[in-house]
């Protein structure tokens, strides 16, 4: 079956930049996410990419996409302290099943 | 407009009771979602709706059973619950695979039911 693996858990400095990575097994992905979770609250969604691209850039995030490596990574520029949060990666492949990845836990130090 | 709306945001019952959790959205989205997230862990897919169908169902007991009256509304019915099944539920919609695009998949702010 799918797997989507992150790390649990980055630790930065305000005014840094924070990289989240990722990894997923399912080749059929047809779009990758990357969500936001808050304490207590539903997922925002960040961003998303097409499998066949491999960069994205919105604002802040940037989100790189290495597909023969099925690895998939999401830069926060200058990241401020409402950054903290819970990211979750998710993949959708071509049966419309979102799979997603454990959470990073993001914690920003003042 | 780009949201999924969740009602109520906080539900206590007790484990005889009958409850429903209401989802909606105005998007066009023809597939539609139920997750359930337990606390720090990621959310797991309980169904799938696609065109008002029920098109994936990850084996959730029946205590569980949604229910998708028109395109725009996901409801799930619930009835004999555990207090292990106390959890966020999280509604999501996308585009379905038979649309030219199948973009974003938006998510709801979630239930957080509580079984006493």
């Amino acid at each position: 079956g799918e797997d989507v693996e992150q790390s649990l858990f980055l630790s930065v400095r305000e005014g840094d930049s924070s990289v989240i990575n990722c990894t997923y097994t399912d080749s059929s992905s047809t779009y990758l996410y990357w969500y936001k979770q808050e304490p207590g609250a539903g997922l925002q969604l960040l961003t998303y990419i097409f499998s066949n691209m491999d960069m994205k850039q919105d604002q802040r995030l940037t989100v790189l996409l290495n597909k023969k490596d099925k690895h998939l990574s999401l830069r926060i520029a200058d990241t401020q302290t409402g950054d903290s949060a819970i990211y979750f990666c998710a993949e959708k492949n071509a049966g419309n099943m979102l799979t997603f990845g454990g959470g990073t836990r993001l914690m920003v130090k003042p | 407009d780009t949201e999924v709306t969740q009602t109520p945001k906080h539900l206590v019952m007790g484990m005889t009771n009958k409850k429903s959790l209401k989802c909606e959205q105005h998007m066009g989205h023809r597939a539609m979602y139920w997750y359930k997230q337990k606390a720090k862990k990621p959310p797991e897919l309980m169904f799938v709706y696609s065109y008002e169908k029920l098109s994936i169902n990850e084996s959730v007991p029946s205590r569980f059973s949604p229910e998708c009256p028109n395109s725009s509304l996901l409801n799930l019915h619930l009835h004999a619950l555990q207090p292990e099944d106390s959890a966020l539920y999280l509604c999501a919609s996308s585009q379905d695979k038979r649309s030219i695009s199948s973009t974003e998949a938006f998510f709801g702010q979630g239930t957080r039911l509580t079984v006493v």
